[in-house]
């Protein structure tokens, strides 16, 4: 069966305290894994896209690099808007697009 | 451009009525989906048109009816939900060649049933 898990469901950090979400993941046929950020109450935003093991993508203080079983988001000097819940999600073939259990991300000043 | 537009953004309803929710996007995307989100947790897969046909329906109570008129509209029909049917209901649209790449996301309709 097809499982997307992320971890730690929560966590908190100090302005400037960097530190890594995981998604790990099971399944068959994949075609992709992507990072999203969601605001309370909107949609995901996208963040990343990788394909392959071993790439990396980097956004200001986001990274995301990418495994044959997980992928990490480092977020290296985190500031108090960077506060949200991050999803990892997998594309399968035929069109599936699963979400992770997702982390939420508060940043303290 | 890289939009997708819900409407409308708040609902409520009783068990008895019928409403529809609307999904638009110009981005000439082939493949637009609908999910379910529960407070607190992930958004959930309910179905998936491709080149306006529906692919994907991941086993959804007959309540929820789909539409996909034309490549930019997406329309999900409601009728005779229940109070556990509450939540936010995103649409996407989906880029890149042959359907590969990520999904653009919607604001998301909140759906209140009393």
């Amino acid at each position: 069966e097809d499982q997307v898990t992320q971890s730690p469901e929560a966590l908190r950090l100090q302005e400037g305290e960097s530190s890594s979400l995981n998604c790990s993941y099971t399944v068959s046929g994949l075609r992709g894994l992507f990072w999203y950020r969601q605001d309370p109450g909107k949609g995901p935003e996208f963040l990343f896209t990788l394909y392959s093991a071993g790439e990396e993508k980097e956004k200001e203080r986001l990274k995301a690099t990418l495994t044959k079983k997980e992928s990490f988001l480092h977020i290296t000097a985190p500031k108090p808007e960077d506060s949200a819940t991050y999803l990892c999600a997998v594309r399968l073939t035929g069109n599936q697009f699963y979400f992770g259990t997702g982390t939420s991300l508060t940043v303290i000043p | 451009d890289t939009e997708v537009t819900q409407t409308p953004k708040h609902l409520v309803m009783g068990m008895t009525n019928k409403k529809s929710l609307k999904c638009e996007q110009h981005m000439g995307h082939r493949a637009m989906y609908w999910y379910k989100q529960k407070a607190k947790k992930p958004p959930e897969l309910m179905f998936v048109y491709s080149y306006e046909k529906l692919s994907i329906n991941e086993s959804v109570p007959s309540r929820f009816s789909p539409e996909c008129p034309n490549s930019s509209l997406l329309n999900l029909h409601l009728h005779a939900l229940q109070p556990e049917d509450s939540a936010l209901y995103l649409c996407a649209s989906g880029a890149g060649i042959m359907n590969t790449g990520e999904l653009f996301f919607g604001e998301g309709s909140r759906l209140t049933v009393l």
